[in-house]
């Protein structure tokens, strides 16, 4: 079956360190998307990318980094400028086309000590 | 300004009987398309419904309905019969700039209303 896959589920790390999440999808969606969510809060967007090679930033995208080198493949860095990283991430991808939903993966919850 | 209100945080629902969930756009632009989505504690997003700016018909999926009220932009959705298993986070969802069938603009969210159903 088709899906976005994002690993691993639940990352710890000491403050100060770069963190590299995975997302990974293969339902041949053109655009990915990466959200950040707080505790009972709505998501936030950080990054996204409509095409390989090619992203843009989101609403707050201090203190993070991507690339998509592959169609398949939108890793996101939270690096040591962030200044509040410990939250619950999800990646999304979707087809071209405005009424296309975003299909999500199953998130990883960061937690930075 | 938020794009996107729910006013509601948290509701409560009797099991087998129907709830509305509010939500509130803001937008100049004349196309865009509205979306629900579901958040079950386990955390994963499930898209349950879409309303596009232009559509002529309220969007139905199952128990899920949209009450969609363009002039006083909003979107409501509609679960009846509710069941134990609706209890989760629902977010509104609208993406502007909706004028190409290239465009996969961003995808701006609420803050959330919580459903519990009540046995």
């Amino acid at each position: 079956d088709g899906g976005i896959t994002q690993s691993p589920k639940y990352l710890f790390r000491k403050e100060g360190q770069n963190v590299t999440l995975s997302c990974e999808q293969n339902l041949n969606h053109d655009a990915m998307y990466w959200y950040r969510q707080d505790p009972g809060q709505g998501l936030r967007l950080i990054y996204y990318s409509q095409i390989v090679n090619d992203f843009q930033k989101g609403d707050i995208a201090e203190g993070y980094s991507v690339s998509r080198e592959k169609k398949e493949s939108f890793p996101l860095t939270v690096t040591s400028a962030q200044k509040n990283p410990t939250a619950f991430y999800l990646c999304a991808s979707s087809k071209q086309g405005w009424n296309s939903p975003l299909h999500f993966g199953n998130g990883t919850r960061l937690t930075v000590t | 300004a938020q794009k996107i209100t729910q006013t509601q945080p948290g509701m409560f629902v009797q099991e087998k009987e129907a709830v509305t969930l509010d939500c509130t756009y803001d937008t100049s632009d004349p196309s865009y398309g509205l979306f629900w989505y579901k958040q079950p504690s386990s955390g994963e997003m499930i898209f349950l419904i879409y309303q596009g700016s232009y559509d002529q018909q309220n969007a139905t999926e199952g128990r899920y309905s949209l009450n969609f009220q363009k002039a006083r932009k909003s979107a409501n959705l509609v679960i009846s019969a509710s069941q134990l298993g609706d209890s989760a986070m629902y977010f509104c969802a609208m993406r502007e700039d909706a004028t190409s069938s290239s465009n996969t603009g961003k995808l701006i969210f609420g803050q959330g209303t919580t459903l519990q159903v009540k046995p």
